[in-house]
C-alpha cells in the first residue's frame, strides 16, 4: 500500500508566524486529503487535491499538490491560536486495500 | 443522525476481557472505517466496510480483533482477550461513497486496558 512521510513532526511558532507541513510519497498518488485534529478532538476534513500542480486556498490556508503528484504541502499564513492542532495528510492505501493511510501528522504548537 | 456517533466514549477494562465498541455512521453513508490512534500518534487503519461487500480487513492487528456491520449501518468492533497494548482511542469514520470520498469522524472511544 501507499506510504507517506510527513514532516516536520512538531513545529513551534510564534503567533503571527507562518507554518508549513509537507507530505511526501515515493509513488505517484491519485489524490491526497488533509485533515486537522484539535487537541482532544477528532480529525476533521480540510481539503482534497486531485490534479497535478493543484493549488487550493481556504482563507489563510494554502494547499498544494506537486506536479509529479508525489508530494503535497499545507501552508498557514500568520498563524493564530485557533490553528493549534495536528495536521494530517491522507492517501488511499491502494494495493487492494481501501482505507486511508495517514501520515504521522505535524503537531503545530503556537506560542503567544 | 447529524454526525458519526460512537459509544461508549470511554471504556476501562481489565486485561483478558472482551470489549465491544459501537459506531453509528451518518445516515446514508455507504462506507464505514475503523482506525486506532495511540496517544500523540497518527491514525492506524483497521478495517473498512463498503455497502454489503466483504470488508477489507487488511489492517486488523491480530485475530483478537473483529468487526461487523449489520444492515449496512451500525458497526461493532470487538477486541477479545484485551491486552495493555490495545489501549488507544478507536475512531470510526463514514463516507458517502467509497474512498477517496471525504471521511467524517466520530469522537472516538478511549479504551484503557489495565
Amino acid at each position: 500500500g501507499q506510504q507517506v512521510m510527513q514532516i516536520p513532526q512538531y513545529q513551534h511558532v510564534q503567533e503571527g508566524e507562518d507554518f508549513t507541513t509537507y507530505c511526501n510519497s515515493s509513488t505517484t498518488l491519485s489524490n491526497i486529503q488533509w485533515y486537522k485534529q484539535r487537541p482532544g478532538g477528532h480529525p476533521v476534513f480540510l481539503i482534497q487535491l486531485v490534479k497535478s500542480g493543484e493549488v487550493k486556498k481556504q482563507k489563510r490556508l494554502t494547499f498544494q499538490f506537486g506536479e509529479a503528484k508525489k508530494n503535497s504541502s499545507l501552508h498557514i499564513t500568520a498563524t493564530q491560536t485557533t490553528d493549534v492542532g495536528t495536521y494530517f495528510c491522507a492517501v488511499v492505501q491502494g494495493g487492494g486495500a481501501d482505507g486511508l493511510t495517514f501520515g504521522k501528522g505535524t503537531h503545530l504548537i503556537i506560542q503567544p | 443522525g447529524a454526525g458519526v456517533s460512537q459509544s461508549p466514549s470511554n471504556k476501562v477494562t481489565e486485561k483478558g476481557k472482551d470489549v465491544e465498541l459501537r459506531c453509528d455512521p451518518i445516515s446514508g453513508h455507504t462506507a464505514l472505517y475503523w482506525y486506532r490512534q495511540s496517544l500523540g500518534q497518527g491514525l492506524e487503519f483497521l478495517i473498512y466496510f463498503q455497502g454489503n461487500s466483504a470488508p477489507d480487513k487488511s489492517g486488523l492487528p491480530s485475530d483478537r480483533f473483529s468487526a461487523e456491520r449489520t444492515g449496512g449501518s451500525v458497526s461493532t468492533l470487538t477486541i477479545q482477550r484485551t491486552q495493555q497494548e490495545d489501549s488507544a482511542v478507536y475512531l470510526c469514520a463514514s463516507s458517502l461513497f467509497a474512498p477517496p470520498n471525504i471521511q467524517y469522524f466520530g469522537a472516538g472511544t478511549r479504551l484503557s486496558v489495565l
